[in-house]
């Protein structure tokens, strides 16, 4: 039983362009959650995602950043315009139901440069 | 103030001593607690979790809540090499709601063998 997969595992854009990152839940889980981690910072939600629907997106920027769970394949973080300040480590999560019991991911190392 | 805050470390300890980690929180609403590790360019790892106060234990690990003093604990007993790590607290006000979980900026630990 694969994990949670990411890809692609290290991703650098130039400033303006977009980003766009992949993630395949585990078998069996239906609950998507995307965080972003900047350098000895902690993991900051940004959304939940469960087949279709956003649950909750109060922690994406307002602007540039939008996330889907399609159906059939992955889940897809994209990020348009990039800048600078973009450049960090974007895990996704995947559950069952608890998102304290989710299984995270390896992470896409996002640069811009 | 962070609502979490976490001792960023580095912590360097030999083989075989106990380890204590700790957080301290200002959120008195929050009631589910969590401890992951995350290796270098890896995602976390779900290590324990305990709701409100006392003691869990999981083989060599024991975590620790003591919701009076906002403050909670992971020992590590017989530390290994392996166990060389960043280790992440987060805890939750809610059940089931992924935005509502606060991460620590995680300590680094590095056990000498």
């Amino acid at each position: 039983n694969a994990g949670v997969m990411q890809n692609p595992r290290h991703l650098v854009r130039r400033r303006g362009q977009e980003a766009r990152l992949r993630c395949s839940p585990m078998k069996g889980h239906s609950h998507v959650y995307w965080y972003r981690q900047l350098p000895e910072e902690g993991l900051k939600f940004m959304v939940y995602l469960q087949k279709e629907n956003i649950i909750d997106e109060s922690g994406m920027p307002k602007e540039r950043f939008s996330a889907e769970f399609p159906k059939e394949g992955p889940s897809i973080l994209r990020i348009q315009q990039v800048v600078r300040g973009d450049s960090a480590a974007y895990f996704c999560a995947s559950s069952r139901i608890d998102p304290t019991e989710a299984f995270f991911g390896q992470g896409t190392r996002l640069t811009v440069v | 103030q962070k609502e979490v805050e976490q001792d960023p470390g580095p912590l360097s300890v030999p083989e075989g001593a106990i380890v204590s980690l700790n957080c301290t929180y200002s959120n008195s609403a929050f009631q589910y607690f969590m401890w992951y590790r995350q290796y270098s360019r890896k995602g976390p790892e779900l290590l324990m979790y305990t709701y409100s106060s006392g003691n869990k234990e999981d083989g060599r690990f024991t975590a620790q809540v003591d919701k009076s003093s906002k403050y909670i604990s992971l020992f590590i007993r017989d530390s290994q090499p392996s166990d060389s790590a960043t280790y992440l607290c987060a805890m939750s006000p809610f059940y089931s709601s992924a935005s509502k979980i606060i991460f620590g900026s995680g300590t680094r630990l590095s056990i000498r063998p």
